[in-house]
């Protein structure tokens, strides 16, 4: 079954550690993101990639970082600077370019972080 | 900038009854796509329906339906005959046609009442 896996389900940590959320994705996407959610905020991007080896900031990059070294693979990073970081995190991918128009975007069943 | 906007944070419809979630968008592009996005409890975003802006009929999926008002820049999303399992949170987005990133709105919580 093709689809986007995301580990864990959930996760805690304490105060000031840096902690890195799984995305796997075998849908040959090119392009990734990661998402935040916080009650009454709707999905708030934090990083995208397009391509292997490249990505770029969404609405609210503080605090995170990412990695794309693999096409299947786009790792987060919460790092001790991000100041609330307790939350649920969704990732997604999609196809890119015209070949398909929506390019609408498939999503993992995401990761709630508790940071304690 | 593109926004995209759900005037209604909650709503509540009878079971078998027809319901209607309200969403805006503001753009001054003419080729982009929007979608509905619905989130049950389990919190897996599930894609409901997609319409291109260059088409003028409405898309419909099965109970699933919207009205499309390119002019006015609105896109409703229609529910059908409301089964339990419709109870989720609903998410409208956009996407522009020159990009891949999707803008969401902040979401509608819908409860079906049995």
């Amino acid at each position: 079954d093709g689809g986007i896996t995301q580990s864990p389900k959930y996760l805690f940590r304490k105060e000031g550690q840096n902690v890195t959320l799984s995305c796997e994705q075998n849908l040959n996407h090119d392009a990734m993101y990661w998402y935040r959610q916080d009650p009454g905020q709707g999905l708030r991007l934090i990083y995208y990639s397009q391509i292997v080896n490249d990505f770029q900031k969404g609405d609210i990059a503080e605090g995170y970082s990412v990695s794309r070294e693999k096409k299947e693979s786009f790792p987060l990073t919460v790092t001790s600077a991000q100041k609330n970081p307790t939350a649920f995190y969704l990732c997604a991918s999609s196809a890119t370019g015209g070949r398909v128009p929506y390019n609408e975007q498939f999503f993992g069943p995401g990761t709630r972080l508790t940071v304690l | 900038a593109q926004t995209v906007t759900q005037s209604q944070p909650e709503m509540s419809v009878q079971e078998a009854e027809t319901v209607t979630l309200s969403c805006t968008y503001d753009t001054s592009e003419s080729d982009y796509y929007l979608f509905w996005y619905k989130q049950p409890p389990s919190r897996q975003m599930i894609l409901v329906i997609r319409q291109e802006a260059y088409k003028q009929q409405n898309a419909t999926e099965n109970r699933f339906s919207v009205n499309f008002q390119k002019a006015a820049k609105s896109f409703s999303l229609k529910i059908s005959d409301s089964q339990l399992g419709d109870a989720a949170m609903y998410f409208c987005a956009y996407r522009s046609g020159r990009d891949d990133k999707i803008i969401f709105g902040k979401g509608t919580r819908l409860h079906i009442l049995p």
